[in-house]
């Protein structure tokens, strides 16, 4: 595809249950970076990829999220045991490598809604 | 600490005269580059303009440029002519030579509404 695609466009989890976003990145970008943007807020820096490799999950918030490339291409991200304080738009986003002025391509998000 | 503060939660501006949105940010790293991304109702994130930490001249890109004044650590965002379209929330974001993988970090953005 042309872009960064992520689905579902929209979640909505009852508290407890587990749930997974898929992110589709720009074919050929070696990084992939999720980020969790809080309503009215800026997104900040869930976790990162440089291919199949989990370089940086320092922003993840509990045990409870995970995520994995496993083929270095699409990537998930896994919340379990959902609470309210993780509805949130969940956004994923691709470059070509790590170069400071390598601009960083966005998908339009999952909206996740904890119920 | 804030490592991007973005100061104007929401700012209105007539339909085309020129609007400034202010951002600073917080660094030791002496290598780093700076970002500003529109954020429409829609959700995604397009990005606008780069200003790099040793960049000599202030990037512009057609009807916005970046007032980059590395002494007071600010990169402020100008959008000249504005357009209805351009109401949307416009963050501010750095990224740094020694985070993995130049991950980015985000200011709370600004959201700009273009009154016609």
């Amino acid at each position: 595809g042309a872009g960064v695609s992520q689905s579902p466009r929209y979640k909505v989890a009852k508290r407890g249950q587990d749930v997974a976003l898929r992110c589709d990145p720009i074919s050929g970008h070696v990084s992939l970076f999720w980020y969790q943007q809080a309503l009215g807020q800026g997104p900040e820096f869930l976790t990162y990829f440089q291919n199949e490799a989990q370089l940086d999950k320092s922003g993840l918030p509990s045990d409870r999220f995970f995520a994995e490339r496993p083929e270095g291409s699409v990537s998930t991200l896994k919340i379990q045991r959902t609470q309210q304080e993780d509805s949130a738009v969940y956004l994923c986003a691709s470059s070509r490598g790590e170069v400071l002025n390598t601009e960083a391509f966005f998908g339009q998000g999952t909206r996740l809604t904890v119920v | 600490a804030q490592k991007i503060t973005q100061t104007q939660p929401g700012m209105f501006v007539q339909e085309k005269e020129a609007v400034t949105l202010d951002c600073t940010y917080d660094t030791s790293d002496p290598s780093y580059g700076l970002f500003w991304y529109k954020q429409p109702s829609s959700g995604e994130m397009i990005f606008l303009i780069y200003q790099g930490s040793y960049d000599q001249q202030n990037a512009t890109e057609g009807r916005y440029s970046l007032n980059f004044q590395k002494a007071r650590k600010s990169a402020n965002l100008v959008i000249s002519a504005s357009q209805l379209g351009d109401s949307a929330m416009y963050f501010c974001a750095m990224r740094e030579k020694k985070a993995a993988g130049n991950k980015l970090t985000f200011g709370g953005g600004t959201r700009v509404l273009v009154k016609p």
